[in-house]
């Protein structure tokens, strides 16, 4: 039973434009979402987060928002750069456990 | 500051033996979660440890294992090999468990060790 759902495997962007990454959850419990973004041969890095009392947060060219009743998070970066070009996970964290729930990731191809 | 390290990178092993993975957090961190990562499951939570303690367990079989020494250091277990245990194994550290203090303490991984079950 996947908890948190990322619909989309890939998603191909040309540079300067908004890339934007969707994530889909079923559990109303979920008390954080974050976004992770993971190189090829390297862990995934933390990017963004937002507390289920937000609906919003941005940080630089990335901003995550937050639509508890759709249960649909998504992340844009504005401008897409050719370095952003990676597997971008979402994740979800239930409320009051120490365990992250993770989507299945979205491959972002930033091309010139 | 060194950051989350994993011991092997890569590994090779065959059905029917046992793997043990190792982990050294960023220091001072105290809290210590590991997840698989296959192509089609994505990530998936197996455990956390924190004060040599197990914390919370995912949905694995007993075959996965772990502990957590006095150093925060952790290693992980794997028994009796399956095919389906191919994975990329990742650790994460953070300075508290992701529950506490009202909010979320940040996790920093490690580049994973890729093993391959034959």
């Amino acid at each position: 039973d996947q908890q948190v759902k990322q619909n989309s495997p890939s998603l191909s962007v040309q540079e300067g434009r908004i890339s934007i990454l969707n994530c889909d959850y079923t559990n109303s419990m979920f008390d954080y979402f974050l976004w992770y973004k993971k190189y090829p041969a390297e862990g995934p890095t933390f990017l963004i987060s937002i507390s289920s009392i937000k609906d919003k947060n941005e940080d630089g060219r990335f901003t995550v928002f937050l639509n508890k009743s759709a249960k649909h998070l998504s992340l844009h970066i504005v401008p897409s750069q050719p370095g952003d070009s990676a597997v971008y996970f979402c994740a979800a964290s239930p409320i009051n456990t120490d365990k992250l729930i993770f989507g299945t990731g979205t491959r972002l191809q930033v091309f010139p | 500051k060194a950051g989350v390290t994993q011991t092997p990178r890569y590994l090779i092993k065959t059905r029917g033996q046992q793997v043990t993975l190792s982990c050294s957090p960023i220091s001072g961190h105290r809290s210590v979660s590991w997840y698989q990562q296959t192509p089609g499951q994505g990530l998936q939570f197996l455990f956390e440890y924190f004060s040599e303690t197990q914390r919370n367990k995912g949905n694995f079989p007993g075959r996965f294992s772990g502990r957590q020494f006095s150093n925060s250091r952790s290693e992980m277990n794997v028994s009796t090999l399956e095919l389906g245990d191919s994975a990329l194994y990742l650790c994460a550290s953070s300075l508290e468990p992701l529950g506490t203090s009202g909010g979320y303490n940040e996790q920093f991984f490690g580049p994973g060790t890729r093993l391959t079950v034959l």
